[in-house]
């Protein structure tokens, strides 16, 4: 079973524009993932949030975490052509084995 | 720094044969992953290995799949025989330690089952 469900399942937006995703979860967690994946693509590493942080920044992403909601929000800021893919959320489900769960993913069409 | 090898990358096959793919991990990496991606859908954890033994096999359908990690480096992940719902991009990731940390993915097996 999915441990995330990210909202929207799509979002298409004109270039420069800030696009927002966000994932909610079911269990407590240790840390949570974002991960990119570019079409016939694996996986990328974006940015991971640790369950006592609150918010994080990596160049133009910003991703918050509510453990009291269980939720997360990634914010990517000043879109490009090329940040057209899909997101994905992933939570270790409070394990230490490095498992982690992914979510269903948000498709990200950014127009030019 | 090479990344995560997995071969083939497009496989066609009839409904009851069997396949099987390749992963080689990053050089050092202890933790190895198969992840099953069905199109549409996030990744679902098939089995995680640390070294050579398995950590967590417990979405993997044991019936018809099978996987191995000789000598705790690469591993082949087996299906034997292939059902039309087995059609999925097979995904191959490893990290450092297998604790809190990122995954490293390969580009993918896709599978496509007639």
């Amino acid at each position: 079973s999915q441990q995330g469900e990210e909202d929207p399942q799509a979002l298409s937006i004109q270039e420069g524009e800030n696009a927002t995703m966000n994932c909610s979860y079911k269990t407590s967690i240790n840390n949570l993932q974002w991960y990119r994946q570019n079409s016939g693509r694996g996986l990328v590493h974006l940015i991971l949030i640790r369950s006592n942080e609150r918010e994080k920044h990596s160049g133009r992403l910003r991703v918050t975490l509510d453990t009291s909601k269980k939720s997360s929000s990634l914010l990517i800021t000043a879109s490009r052509a090329a940040d057209t893919a899909s997101y994905f959320c992933a939570t270790d489900g409070s394990s230490n084995t490095g498992k982690l769960i992914f979510g269903q993913g948000t498709t990200l069409q950014v127009k030019p | 720094e090479a990344g995560v090898a997995q071969s083939p990358r497009y496989k066609i096959i009839e409904k009851r044969q069997s396949v099987a793919f390749w992963c080689n991990p990053i050089s050092g990496h202890a933790t190895l992953y198969w992840y099953q991606q069905i199109l549409g859908q996030g990744p679902k954890l098939l089995i995680q290995f640390q070294n050579n033994g398995v950590v967590d096999d417990s979405q993997l359908p044991k019936d018809r799949f099978s996987a191995e990690r000789l000598k705790g480096v690469d591993s082949t992940l087996k299906i034997q025989p292939a059902k039309l719902e087995d059609s999925a991009v097979y995904l191959c990731a490893s990290s450092l330690t297998g604790g809190v940390g990122e995954l490293f993915f390969g580009e993918g097996s896709r599978l496509t089952v007639l």
